[in-house]
């Protein structure tokens, strides 16, 4: 199977610029979470979706949104870019059952370097 | 190519316990980052300790500790008086200086009461 992509690797953007991220999850995963990752703060939690909805939120500000489509990708937006936007942003798929002991084993992907100018 | 490896795919201790969960990994740099994050059934990833490498004292974060080798590239995670609530996947990752972070496959620790 093919793994987690995500597109683009790389984007450098200016503040107050809006960007959009795309996710594209292991065939057959249904969940599909966001994470960003600095090396102070490291992996945070965005927020998680299953079948369209989200199902999980960490804390981060509205600027920060996601969705997802009806075949598991999932895209994450984030409006009027900030410097301390800076990170790589994670996605992870999973499906129900693949980790027992109700853990589900996450499958990253490469991530998405963003660089706010 | 940098890899982080998880020996361990799956541990059980009771309550109460000492439990170290171990991880080794490779690279060619001299400057990076070691992560152990855990994720409980909530599925949300936690990070529960973090490591500079250019920093020879160990971490500590309350309960959790690491032990660091860094010749060795090894960098192990302790856990004293384990409690159910540990119950979790725990990973190990490693983040070089271009932000490239590569995990472990994990290790499933179950405590038992």
């Amino acid at each position: 199977k093919a793994g987690v992509t995500q597109t683009p690797r790389y984007l450098i953007k200016t503040r107050g610029q809006q960007v959009t991220l795309s996710c594209s999850p292991i065939s057959g995963h249904r969940s599909v979470s966001w994470y960003q990752q600095t090396p102070g703060q490291g992996l945070q939690f965005l927020f998680e979706y299953f079948s369209e909805t989200q199902r999980n939120k960490g804390n981060f500000p509205g600027r920060f949104s996601g969705r997802q489509f009806s075949n598991s990708r999932s895209e994450m937006n984030v409006s009027t870019l900030e410097l301390g936007d800076s990170a790589l942003y994670l996605c992870a798929s999973s499906s129900p059952g693949t980790g027992g002991a109700g853990i589900d084993t996450q499958y990253f992907g490469p991530g998405t370097r963003l660089t706010v100018l | 190519a940098q890899t982080v490896t998880q020996s361990q795919p799956e541990m059980s201790v009771q309550e109460a316990e000492t439990v170290t969960l171990s991880c080794t990994y490779d690279t060619s740099e001299s400057n990076y980052y070691l992560f152990w994050y855990k994720q409980p059934p909530s599925r949300q990833m936690i990070l529960v300790i973090r490591q500079e490498a250019y920093k020879q004292q160990n971490a500590t974060e309350n309960r959790f500790s690491v032990n660091f080798q860094k010749a060795a590239k090894s960098f192990s995670l302790k856990i004293s008086d384990s409690q159910l609530g540990d119950t979790a996947m725990y990973f190990c990752a490693f983040m070089n200086r271009d932000d490239k972070i590569i995990f472990g496959k994990g290790t499933r620790l179950h405590i038992l009461p």
